[in-house]
């Protein structure tokens, strides 16, 4: 089975870019969360999508959007790139936004350099 | 969210059991305690999760006392494959925006 699959696995942009990093959850699932982990830090939440609508979003500039597609993948979009968004991005998937568990599954992420 | 404070790391050898405390004196009662363990360069996994008691699955063993302020992941004769971060997270089952912090880095030597 197919696990959540990430692209593109590095990027390097510089100061001022946008990028677009991309998500596919496992099949089934509908719910997608991304996740911003700064080196030596745990991950930090940054938005919830589920059915195509935002359920949640974390302390995050407006810099920081995303959306959610028919087919459940999902795209997390940073405009004016600084270099303190450097990080590693995880997108999480599960089967509904609210649940019995607590239980995501975790992609591999995509590790961001911002020169 | 319930705050929570782990060791920042912890040293075990190989074969021994590992117990991981986690305390989170502010959690509510709808909170739940989910522990993740992540390799590097990878996302994180989950482990288990527990409400009260004992909690016991393939991997590893939760205890939670009555009063709910601690827990703890207990990984029975660790191997050189359990060096990871652990993380200990409190919320309610669902919850979307669950806190991380900093976890406690495991080092399992031979």
């Amino acid at each position: 089975d197919a696990g959540v699959t990430q692209s593109p696995t590095h990027l390097i942009k510089t100061r001022g870019q946008h990028v677009t990093l991309r998500c596919s959850p496992i099949s089934g699932h509908k719910s997608v969360s991304w996740y911003q982990q700064v080196l030596g830090q745990g991950p930090q939440f940054i938005f919830q999508y589920y059915e195509k609508e935002e359920r949640g979003r974390g302390n995050f500039p407006d810099r920081f959007s995303a959306r959610q597609f028919p087919n459940y993948s999902s795209e997390l979009n940073v405009n004016a790139l600084l270099l303190g968004d450097s990080a590693l991005y995880l997108c999480a998937s599960r089967m509904a936004p609210l649940g019995n568990y607590n239980e995501q599954f975790f992609g591999p992420g995509t590790r961001l350099t911002v020169l | 969210l319930a705050k929570t404070t782990q060791p920042i790391s912890m040293d075990s050898y190989e074969g021994q059991e590992v117990n991981i405390t986690c305390s989170h004196n502010n959690i509510a009662t709808n909170d739940y305690i989910t522990w993740y363990q992540q390799f590097p360069s990878q996302g994180p996994r989950f482990i288990i999760q527990g409400y009260k008691t004992k909690v016991t699955n393939e991997v590893a063993s939760l205890f939670i006392p009555a009063d709910r302020k601690s827990s703890t992941l207990s990984l029975p004769r660790v191997s050189l494959s359990d060096t990871a971060v652990y993380y200990c997270l409190v919320g309610e089952t669902g919850a979307n925006n669950l806190f991380f912090g900093t976890g406690t880095r495991l080092t399992v030597i031979p």
